[in-house]
């Protein structure tokens, strides 16, 4: 079946610091892979998404790549900031299922 | 205006209890969705609901029933609460053939306690 790995945390980062975060995921077909932040005490929220190899998916200074060579959508932000303190969740969903399959979140703590 | 919303944000219960969590959304979409999140904010899809009707069950036990009065609306009944059931529930939806993709929108969660 479907499944997504992605790194483990938590994540402490200074801020302005550069933040990278793996993702790698295995699907039949030509999955559509998003990126989903957690603020605390908060639901999900879509940060970014790619429906097709080589899409780079963009928002809020965050980007990804859908690698399939690689089976990949690493997340990575050039300069993080306190606020981006969240935990972030890399998932995919295959085009004639309706759920999404999730990798098990990564804390990320940003100090000033 | 909220996209997704549940009802209600915190439930604390006894074990053996029988509760509802309801859900609506007006975005317009025809699919909508039950995540369970655990402590170690694992999240795992429980039910999916196409034009109120399930197509996806995913190894749920038959305590949880989940229903679907119109497309807007999903909730979700559980009766004989376990301390297991502990968790915070996730409702989402998204619209089917949005381009060939998934967008899920999710709603706050319900944090359930069981004491």
């Amino acid at each position: 079946g479907d499944s997504v790995t992605q790194m483990e945390g938590p994540v402490t980062l200074s801020e302005e610091a550069f933040l990278t975060i793996n993702c790698t995921y295995t699907a039949t077909g030509y999955p559509s892979l998003f990126w989903y932040v957690q603020y605390p005490g908060e639901g999900l929220q879509l940060l970014l998404k790619a429906t097709k190899a080589d899409d780079k998916g963009s928002n809020k200074g965050f980007e990804a790549t859908y690698r399939k060579e690689t089976t990949s959508f690493h997340l990575e932000k050039g300069s993080v900031q306190v606020s981006d303190s969240a935990v972030y969740f890399c998932a995919l969903s295959g085009r004639s299922n309706y759920k999404l399959t999730f990798g098990k979140g990564t804390l990320l703590t940003v100090n000033p | 205006d909220t996209a997704v919303s549940q009802t209600p944000k915190y439930l604390v219960t006894q074990m053996g209890n029988d509760k509802s969590i309801k859900c609506e959304q007006n975005l317009g979409h025809d699919t909508m969705y039950w995540y369970k999140q655990d402590s170690k904010k694992f999240l795992k899809i429980m039910f999916s609901y196409n034009n109120k009707e399930l197509i996806i069950n995913e190894t749920v036990p038959n305590r949880f029933s989940p229903k679907s009065p119109d497309k807007a609306h999903l909730n979700l009944h559980i009766n004989s609460l376990e301390l297991g059931d502990s968790a915070v529930y996730f409702c989402a939806s998204s619209q089917e053939g949005s381009g060939g993709y998934n967008e899920q929108f999710f709603g706050p969660g319900t944090r359930l306690t069981v004491l």
